[in-house]
């Protein structure tokens, strides 16, 4: 356990279904990231929050939204997703102060099927 | 933006043999992570690791930031070492991590 928990762990879902993901942390952090892992491909940075503000867009497409309500829950949600786009998606969470260890800490995933 | 490389890609061994693996970057950093990813996906934590050497029970690593790699030994290994390690870099005035592509790793009993 790393503090760190995603629902649902496995999600099949049709190109016009609306899903979402959720992710919520129990470390105190300040800081949640979505990641992409893709077969046979590094881990790409989706998004990042920091004080529930939203600091960084990799060049996400709008099918993705995210969501950050608060420091200890994020949401990923989807919309009119292609094949392409299942792979597992991993919450992270960390602290952010200037000068402090940025340590991420890793929930156990999404993995998630595009029909 | 930062390049991030991992050597060997593939490795195969015995229980009970040891390893190093290496991690090379192409700009300062003040962040550096190594992970474990069993085989279900969840990422583990092993180091965080910006500059000197940690060690934790057989694992132990070492970064020289000035010569811009970092090394992951693993002494005596196990079939439940198997699995893909990743480092994972940060750059300061940047919010993420870049990771590199990964050692995939099987520990054969």
């Amino acid at each position: 356990e790393t503090g760190v928990t995603q629902t649902p762990r496995h999600l099949v879902m049709g190109m016009t279904n609306k899903k979402s993901l959720k992710c919520e942390q129990h470390l105190g952090h300040n800081a949640m990231y979505w990641y992409k892992q893709s077969a046979k491909k590094p881990l790409e940075l989706m998004f990042v929050y920091s004080l529930e503000e939203r600091v960084e867009n990799n060049s996400v497409p709008s099918r993705f939204s995210p969501e950050c309500p608060n420091s200890s829950h994020l949401f990923l949600h989807l919309h009119t997703l292609q094949p392409e786009d299942s792979a597992l998606y991993l919450c992270a969470s960390s602290v952010r102060l200037a000068g402090s260890p940025n340590e991420q800490f890793f929930g156990p995933g999404t993995r998630l099927t595009v029909l | 933006g930062i390049q991030v490389e991992q050597s060997p890609p593939d490795l195969i061994l015995q229980e009970g043999a040891n390893s190093t693996l290496r991690c090379n970057f192409s700009d300062s950093v003040n962040n550096l992570q190594w992970f474990h990813q069993n085989p279900w996906g969840q990422l583990i934590n092993l180091f965080y690791i910006p500059s000197g050497t940690k060690q934790n029970g057989r694992l132990s690593a070492t970064t020289v930031a000035t010569e811009r790699y970092s090394l992951l030994y693993i002494s005596s290994s196990q079939t439940t070492d198997s699995g893909v390690y990743f480092c994972a870099v940060m750059t300061s005035g940047t919010y993420k991590y870049i990771f590199g592509t990964g050692t995939r790793l099987k520990v054969l009993a």
